[in-house]
């Protein structure tokens, strides 16, 4: 059973375009989410995070959306770069400080130039 | 400005030989966690160890796999008589897990190839 889920495998967009990388989840317990960006043969990398009681967190050219009673979240960048092209994981756990993470498949993000 | 070292980065075993996959967390970091991705899948969370203690190991298969992370030295992930199956990415991350800061840092990932 797939908790977190990422439905679309991959996507592509123009460069200096918005990207949108979306994320479901099932389990209503999780309250801490957070966003990783992988490179082939490379380890995933933090992004960002949000918990529970934000709906908005801002980082640069990476903002991250949680709609609870959606049980949905979503990363923008803005603008893409074709550095970001990579595959983005979600992970989500039950409590902030849980070290469980339950990650998504990804979606592989193609930044075309 | 070390990250997280994992070695081999690659291991290719034999079907009933054993693998040994290492993990030094980051510095400052006491927590380490060990991960599995199996092809076109995400991580798949193992096991969860602090220095000289596992903490919840529920992720493991019940067999063949054990993990420790000693007061000295690398965390270890050990893998006894691998079959085609254990064949994936595996990742250790570690982090400080102190108030405000719980964010799991990786390593580059040890590719296991059981042939």
């Amino acid at each position: 059973d797939q908790q977190v889920k990422q439905n679309s495998p991959s996507l592509s967009v123009q460069e200096g375009r918005i990207s949108i990388l979306n994320c479901d989840y099932t389990n209503s317990m999780f309250d801490y989410f957070l966003w990783y960006k992988k490179y082939p043969a490379e380890g995933p990398t933090f992004l960002i995070s949000i918990s529970s009681i934000k709906d908005k967190n801002e980082d640069g050219r990476f903002t991250v959306f949680l709609n609870k009673s959606a049980k949905h979240l979503s990363l923008h960048i803005v603008p893409s770069q074709p550095g970001d092209s990579a595959v983005y994981f979600c992970a989500a756990s039950p409590t902030s400080g849980t070290y469980k993470y339950i990650f998504g498949t990804g979606t592989r993000l193609k930044v075309l130039a | 400005n070390a990250g997280v070292m994992q070695n081999p980065r690659h291991l290719v075993r034999r079907r009933g030989q054993e693998a040994r996959l290492r993990c030094s967390p980051m510095k400052g970091h006491s927590h380490v966690y060990w991960y599995r991705q199996l092809p076109e899948e995400g991580l798949k969370f193992m096991v969860y160890l602090q220095k000289e203690n596992i903490i919840d190991e529920s992720g493991m298969p019940k067999e063949r796999f054990s993990a420790e992370f000693p007061k000295e030295g690398p965390s270890i992930l050990r893998i006894q008589q691998v079959v085609r199956g254990d064949s994936a990415a595996y990742f250790c991350a570690s982090s400080q897990n102190r108030e405000g800061s719980y964010e799991q840092y990786f390593g580059p990932g040890t590719r296991l190839t059981v042939t």
